[in-house]
């Protein structure tokens, strides 16, 4: 167990619905990232936040956004969504700064219909 | 932006013998390398990274080797085990103030049989 923890571990939804996807980091932890896994695409960075702050953002889609809450908690919400938005999606912790080792929570597995 | 290369993208070994993966990176700026292992339908586990101060890494049955001038890396597990089967994934970093996003490879789905 990383400590890191995420909800709901499953969620099944139509096309064109929104979901909203939970991670609270470890204890401790200021930085949060998001990564999508799919079978064709691997391991894919979508966000940081540090302590509230959006750090760094990689190819996500305009219909994706993430925030990190006051508590560091970080939601991540898609929209709009669409059959290839289908993955697991994986939060991830880390202490924050430099050179610092990421944790990654169970993940939430999202099928969209 | 950054780019790795991971292979095999399969790899079968007896169980007793050594495994090992090799990952390219292209952006000479990336200094932070782990890997993961990540068993069927469970979350990517942090096993073993390396920082490039530094050349070789070892923890148990793994090590990591990383060579900056040919910006490649490897993960070597000895004396594998049944245990040991499942999917390992290598990544770079560039890890500044601004931020620590992984690139990850594609990963090695390694089979260890007993």
């Amino acid at each position: 167990d990383s400590g890191v923890t995420q909800t709901p571990k499953h969620l099944i939804t139509a096309t064109g619905q929104r979901v909203t996807l939970r991670c609270s980091p470890r204890s401790g932890d200021l930085s949060v990232y998001w990564y999508q896994q799919s079978l064709d695409q691997g391991l894919q960075f979508l966000i940081q936040y540090y302590n509230g702050e959006e750090r760094a953002k990689g190819n996500i889609l305009e219909r994706f956004s993430a925030q990190q809450f006051p508590d560091l908690h970080s939601e991540l919400n898609l929209s709009s969504l669409e059959l290839g938005d289908s993955a697991l999606y994986f939060c991830a912790s880390s202490v924050g700064g430099q050179q610092d080792e990421q944790y990654f929570g169970p993940g939430t597995r999202l099928t969209v219909t | 932006g950054e780019n790795v290369e991971q292979h095999p993208s399969t790899l079968s070994v007896q169980e007793g013998d050594s495994a090992v993966i090799k990952c390219t990176y292209s952006d000479s700026a990336s200094n932070y390398f782990p890997w993961y292992k990540q068993e069927l339908g469970k979350r990517p586990q942090l096993i073993i990274d390396i920082r490039s101060n530094v050349g070789e890494k070892k923890d148990q049955r793994i090590a990591v080797t990383l060579n900056k001038t040919a910006k490649h890396f490897s993960l070597h597990i000895t004396e594998t085990q049944p245990e040991d089967s499942a999917v390992y994934f290598c990544a770079a970093s560039r890890v500044q103030a601004a931020g620590n996003k992984l690139t990850f490879g594609g990963g090695t789905r390694v089979l260890v049989k007993p």
